[in-house]
């Protein structure tokens, strides 16, 4: 079975600071991983994926993320944070377990609520 | 291009009644999924449609069953409704056979059980 771990259901930060949500995964299999943002009322949106390609993955509006299999590890990062980014922000795992075909479901995590401060 | 669409956006029902809600998949796509998110908890899958036929399931009653029709779209039906069905309910359309495709997430239907 697969988990996500988000450390931190909260996590407030200057604005103009590094962003940093932390996200652990247990998997049976290398996993395929993301992380989502979720603005209030509102469905949500893929920042960035890992697919087994480059460990180092860059997404939308300057988020980045590594994956680090000995930490079974895939931190979001952001080096400047933007009163735009308060968000409820999601990690989440495929195991690729899907034998019917299509997209696998997603395991998310419980989400990290970023503030930002003036 | 229309996104994802959802429908009703918000809906109340009593304990015990049944509640049907709908999903129209983006634009090519032809897998639709369907996620539980509780108050302040992350989503939780609940089953997916392709080709018509449920093809993946989450740990969640028989209570709750779908359907997919010939245009993509998708029905979510839950029976005998408990307080604790009360959540946002999100739909998510991917490309064909895109075993790591994007999922494109529509903006929920908000249920509440009284």
């Amino acid at each position: 079975a697969q988990s996500v771990t988000q450390l931190g259901s909260h996590v407030s930060v200057s604005e103009g600071a590094l962003v940093l949500l932390r996200c652990n995964y247990s998997s049976s299999v290398p996993p395929y991983l993301f992380w989502y943002v979720q603005y209030p009322n509102q469905g949500l949106q893929l920042l960035l994926k890992y697919t087994s390609a480059a460990t180092l993955v860059k997404g939308i509006n300057g988020f980045e993320a590594e994956f680090k299999k000995s930490e079974t590890s895939f931190h979001l990062t952001k080096p400047s944070a933007h009163m735009s980014d308060a968000a409820e922000y999601f990690c989440a795992v495929s195991d690729h377990s899907n034998s019917g075909g299509g997209a696998d479901g997603l395991t998310f995590g419980k989400g990290t609520h970023l503030i930002i401060q003036p | 291009d229309a996104g994802v669409t959802q429908s009703p956006t918000h809906l109340i029902k009593t304990r015990g009644q049944q509640v049907t809600l709908r999903c129209s998949p983006k634009s090519g796509h032809d897998t639709v999924s369907w996620y539980q998110q509780a108050l302040g908890q992350g989503p939780q899958f609940i089953f997916q449609y392709y080709e018509e036929e449920e093809r993946q399931r989450g740990n969640f009653p028989d209570r709750f069953s779908g359907h997919q029709f010939p245009n993509y779209s998708s029905e979510l039906n839950v029976n005998a409704l408990l307080l604790g069905d009360s959540a946002l309910y999100l739909c998510a359309s991917s490309f064909p056979r895109a075993r790591v495709g994007t999922q494109y997430f529509g903006p929920g239907t908000r249920l509440l059980v009284l």
